[in-house]
């Protein structure tokens, strides 16, 4: 089971970027997938999540308008889709798997396999 | 959006000591909470899920608890490869949040 994030990098403010993320050993389509990231020495942030089918997602508020995410089933990949970039998203991006436990009528997150990350710096 | 606030924010510990940290969530969560640790430069590995549920291969040194808006996590012996710092992270509504972080540090 391996999650690999690729397609960092520099970009000036206003530019955009697309992260990938690529998912190995075990069935894709069958979970939910988040990105999270992480400013340099700063906590964790959960950006956006996409349901098994691409049917749902949701976004943090401050990513809303400006970040899509977007999965491939056929290509077992998760992308993230940046644009308008701010210095404030300066950060590694790591994807994860969503394990989505169900008690009785509840599910719950729970990020069991995680990226090594990849980072993104938004500096002119 | 929920804030998660955790407490505290670092501590220092020996090996053996037993650990506490908690979570405060801004309104009643349930108890759709998870506990994630993190290593230097290292991805966050899934601790405890639904507040109390041992994730499949983590030490059962590690305890989660807590329902409504106050969580704990408890590591009951300190090994000295549970140096890190700790997260929690509320999936009960969007956006989902994480706590602040509590860094254990060796004493």
């Amino acid at each position: 089971v391996q999650l690999v994030e690729s397609g960092g990098g520099l970009v000036q403010p206003g530019g955009s970027l697309r992260l990938s993320c690529a998912a190995s050993g075990f069935t894709f389509s069958s979970y939910w997938m988040s990105w999270v990231r992480q400013a340099p020495g700063k906590g964790l942030e959960w950006v956006a999540n996409i349901k098994e089918d691409g049917s749902e997602k949701s976004y943090v508020d401050s990513v809303k308008g400006r970040f899509t995410i977007s999965r491939e089933n056929a290509k077992n990949s998760l992308y993230l889709q940046m644009n308008s970039l701010r210095a404030e998203d300066t950060a590694v991006y790591f994807c994860a798997r969503d394990l989505n436990p169900r008690f009785g009528e509840i599910w719950y997150d729970a990020f069991d396999t995680w990226g090594q990350g990849t980072m993104v710096t938004v500096s002119s | 959006a929920i804030q998660m606030t955790q407490s505290p924010s670092s501590l220092s510990a020996s090996v053996g000591d037993r650990v506490t940290i908690t979570c405060r969530a801004s309104q009643a969560i349930r108890n759709d909470l998870g506990w994630y640790q993190q290593k230097p430069g290292k991805a966050p590995k899934l601790l405890i899920y639904a507040a109390s549920s041992l994730q499949s291969g983590v030490p059962s040194r590690f305890r989660g608890s807590g329902s409504g808006t106050d969580f704990t996590l408890t590591i009951s012996s300190l090994q000295p490869e549970d140096f890190a710092t700790y997260y929690c992270l509320q999936d009960y509504n969007y956006p989902r949040t994480f706590g602040q972080g509590t860094k254990v540090e060796i004493k």
